[in-house]
């Protein structure tokens, strides 16, 4: 089975530095990414996603990911954070049939002012 | 404006008892999706489905029920067997095959008490 494995559990940066979260999928074939974000109490947003092609996606809020296949990784970049950044962000795979995503188990990032 | 609802909120249960929680999208989705989510743990699939009056088992189904008797509505059950039914649920929908990627809904906190 697909697997997304998301090593920081937390992450703090400072407002204006640069962000990267990591993300690192088991998967044979060439996978099916997605970058979400969760504000507290909420549903989730999709920030980006990765399907093939450009290897470099871009997506809303200034955030972007990069698609490594010999890394087998899929890092979410931000080249300078805003306080209103600070969420939980989570990595997902579809998983076989009937487009199951499978996620991480999220980062959790805090922003100080 | 399209998009998926959860309803109600917050939902508070007393032991031994069956609820339901309400998930309504108007994004003329084929598949939906019953998400549960604990803290550190991510996302893990309850149930989803492709189609109306068909559902499938996700990785967590035991102590759970759902119906698809419209293409709109995915109603989840939390029956009195699920022994630790406490937590953060969400509904999501998305279609079969192209567009990957899901919306969700803004979730449902559900307390036993």
């Amino acid at each position: 089975a697909q697997s997304v494995t998301q090593p920081d559990i937390h992450i703090t940066v400072s407002e204006g530095a640069s962000l990267e979260l990591r993300c690192n999928y088991s998967y044979g074939a060439t996978p099916y990414l997605f970058w979400y974000v969760q504000s507290p109490g909420q549903g989730l947003q999709l920030l980006l996603k990765y399907f093939s092609g450009d290897t470099l996606v871009q997506g809303i809020k200034g955030f972007e990911a990069e698609f490594k296949r010999s890394q087998s990784s899929f890092n979410l970049r931000k080249p300078s954070v805003h306080w209103s950044d600070a969420a939980e962000y989570f990595c997902a795979v579809v998983q076989g049939g009937g487009n199951k995503l499978t996620f991480g188990t999220g980062t959790q990032l805090k922003v100080e002012l | 404006d399209g998009g998926i609802t959860q309803s109600p909120k917050y939902l508070f249960r007393k032991e031994g008892q069956n609820v339901t929680l309400s998930c309504e999208q108007n994004l003329n989705h084929d598949a939906m999706y019953w998400y549960r989510q604990d803290p550190g743990q991510g996302l893990r699939l309850i149930y989803y489905s492709q189609i109306v009056n068909d559902f499938q088992k996700g990785d967590i189904a035991e102590g759970y029920s759902v119906s698809r008797e419209k293409k709109e509505s995915f109603p989840l059950t939390v029956t009195s067997a699920q022994k630790n039914p406490t937590a953060f649920y969400l509904c999501a929908s998305g279609k079969v095959t192209g567009n990957y990627g899901y919306t969700f809904g803004s979730g449902t906190r559900l307390t036993v008490v």
